[in-house]
């Protein structure tokens, strides 16, 4: 248990679904961070979230909506997803970034289908 | 941004073998990580280590920050070592490896 809960853990839509995914922590922390995990790629930085405030944005397509409505949660909303999304998507969180970093833990993933 | 490579992609291993997996990177960074992807999916944190040596048990890592790149060695390795390792580095923002799969058979 890496005080970092993730749901579902598994998750098969359609490409007209909408559906979210939930990210919970325990730690305390004040930043989040979604990836995306493809088969035979590295993971990707898709979203950070400091102090509930967006910090980045690595170009990901508008069909991924992120929602941080706390420092404990946030959320993936997903909507008309391409079978090229199917993915295993990973959550994190650390403290504040600052100039000596910070150790990050990662929750479970979900493992996203996209029929 | 950072750029982060990994050797070997690939790693078969003998139960009770001893391996060494690197991670080199392309520019100065504030810290790196060593984490094991089981084959669940799950990211464990192994070592947070931007410079130095740190043990925990059969695992150790010594990042050369100076040069850039990190070492992690697994010794006596047993089958539940199997899984993913990746590196991540902190600039701006965590960059990953590609990761190493390492399979250890009984």
């Amino acid at each position: 248990e890496t005080g970092v809960t993730q749901t579902p853990r598994h998750l098969v839509m359609g490409m007209t679904n909408k559906k979210s995914l939930k990210c919970e922590q325990h730690l305390g922390h004040n930043a989040m961070y979604w990836y995306k995990q493809s088969a035979k790629k590295p993971l990707e930085l898709m979203f950070v979230y400091s102090l509930e405030e967006r910090v980045e944005n690595n170009s990901v397509p508008s069909r991924f909506s992120p929602e941080c409505p706390n420092s404990s949660h946030l959320f993936l909303h997903l909507h008309t997803l391409q079978p090229e999304d199917s993915a295993l998507y990973l959550c994190a969180s650390s403290q504040i970034m600052t100039r000596q970093g910070a150790k990050a833990f990662f929750g479970q993933g979900t493992r996203l289908t996209v029929v | 941004g950072i750029q982060v490579e990994q050797s070997p992609p690939d790693l078969i291993l003998q139960e009770g073998a001893n391996s060494t997996l690197r991670c080199n990177f392309s520019d100065s960074v504030n810290n790196l990580q060593w984490f094991h992807q089981n084959p669940w999916g799950q990211l464990i944190n192994l070592f947070y280590i931007p410079s130095g040596t740190k043990q925990n048990g059969r695992l150790s890592a010594t990042t050369v920050a100076t040069e850039r790149y990190s070492l992690l060695y697994i010794s006596s390795s047993q089958t539940t070592d199997s899984g993913v390792y990746f590196c991540a580095v902190e600039g701006n923002d965590m960059r990953f490896g590609a990761g190493t799969r390492l399979t250890v058979k009984p």
